[in-house]
This record gives structure tokens, sequence and C-alpha cells, in this order.
């Protein structure tokens, strides 16, 4: 089977830095994807991770550690316009197509 | 730029109605890729193609066809229509298959089953 575990809810506020989690269970796993999404749009690519590492993209961050199953999407000097829900995605080797997981609503406070 | 484009954005079906959502890309992409999304839940993938003329199920095709006739254009057809059906689908485009290739998405189609 397969599966991607992230918390439902996480709150933060305005400038502060926060991390969303992403746990999975899958064998043969190739990489790990963060999409956002707001409220009533359509899902928008953030980053990817191959390896193990960070990578960064301007305030966003991404994270993967193979040998723990886990990864995070980590946000700096967060913004309002950063409510979003974020989901991470990953993708077993040989496969055509990512799976999804359920998704953390962020919710940016003043 | 027009991107990935779906059509209709809203609509309602009685149950046992039929309908097809459509999805069209102007990228060139040889992948394309059906989901729904139920309220507060991830994406659940339905049908993916890897180019014209091929498709294959993905997690939850039951209630579903897909056609891939030409590289643009990748429709989604219910046949009778069901209430496990209302959710919000989308479709979405790549060039590979790979992880680090973005899948873009279109703005989607929210169907109600009455």
């Amino acid at each position: 089977g397969q599966s991607l575990e992230q918390p439902s809810e996480v709150t933060a506020v305005e400038g502060a830095i926060v991390q969303i989690n992403c746990t999975y269970q899958t064998s043969g796993f190739y990489g790990l994807s963060w999409y956002q999404q707001h409220d009533g749009g359509a899902p928008t690519f953030l980053s990817y991770n191959a390896l193990d590492g960070l990578e960064e993209t301007g305030r966003f961050s991404s994270f993967l550690s193979r040998s723990d199953s886990y990864g995070y999407l980590l946000l700096q000097e967060l913004q309002m316009k950063d409510s979003a829900s974020y989901f991470c995605a990953g993708k077993k080797t040989g496969a055509n197509n990512l799976f999804f997981g359920t998704g953390t609503r962020l919710t940016v406070i003043p | 730029n027009a991107g990935v484009t779906q059509t209709p954005k809203f609509r309602i079906l009685k149950i046992g109605q039929s309908m097809t959502l459509q999805c069209t890309q102007d990228m060139n992409h040889n992948y394309m890729y059906w989901y729904r999304q139920d309220p507060g839940m991830g994406l659940k993938l339905i049908y993916y193609s890897v180019g014209a003329g091929i498709t294959d199920k993905g997690e939850v095709p039951n209630g579903y066809n897909v056609s891939r006739s030409t590289t643009e254009d990748f429709p989604l057809r219910l046949e009778l229509a069901a209430p496990s059906q209302t959710s919000v689908y989308f479709c979405a485009s790549s060039d590979r298959g790979e992880s680090n290739q973005p899948q873009h998405f279109g703005d989607g189609t929210r169907l109600s089953i009455l």
C-alpha cells in the first residue's frame, strides 16, 4: 500500500516560521512533491525533493529524509496570503502518477 | 496563456444521468490526469494518460471512463451518475511523469449529483 500522513490543521502567526510534516509508508518511494491550494482554487506546484536534504525556493523550503520516511515543508516570513491547504505528494519508482496526502490547512493569523 | 482548461465549472446532475467533463491543455504535455477531491480531503487519481491513445486506471476508476484521441484533450465520462460522485474534479497535465515535473491543474469542475 501507499499512504502519506499530514497534520490536518496548523495555525501560525504572520511573520513567523511554520513546518508542515509529511510521513510516508510505501515501498519503492521515489520522490516527494509539495502543492499549495487556496480555498476554491486549483493546486499549484511548490517544490520537489528526490534526494535527502533541503531544497530552498525563496520563502519556501522542503526537506526529505528517506531513512526516516519523512519530509517537511518550511514556510518562512509567513504572510496572510500563505493561508491555504498544503499537500505532499509521492511517487513510487517506475510509476507514472503521484499519490497525494490528505493535506494540511494552514491558517496565518495577525 | 491558457494552460489547462476545464468545462463546465459547475454542474448539477440527477441520479442516473450521464455527462462528460471536458479538459484541454495547450502546453503539448504528454501526461494528463483526472482527480477527484472530496471536501477536506486530498486528491484521488481516477484515470491518467501518458500519451494519445494510452489510458490507465488510477486509484478510484469505477463509474468513470476516459479517452485520449489527441494530445490536447482528455475528457472524463460519467455514465450513470450516483450521489457518491458528488465532488470537485480536477484535470492536470505534465510534460513527463517524473515527480520533479510540475503537474499543472485546471480550475476544476464542481459536480453535484442529486
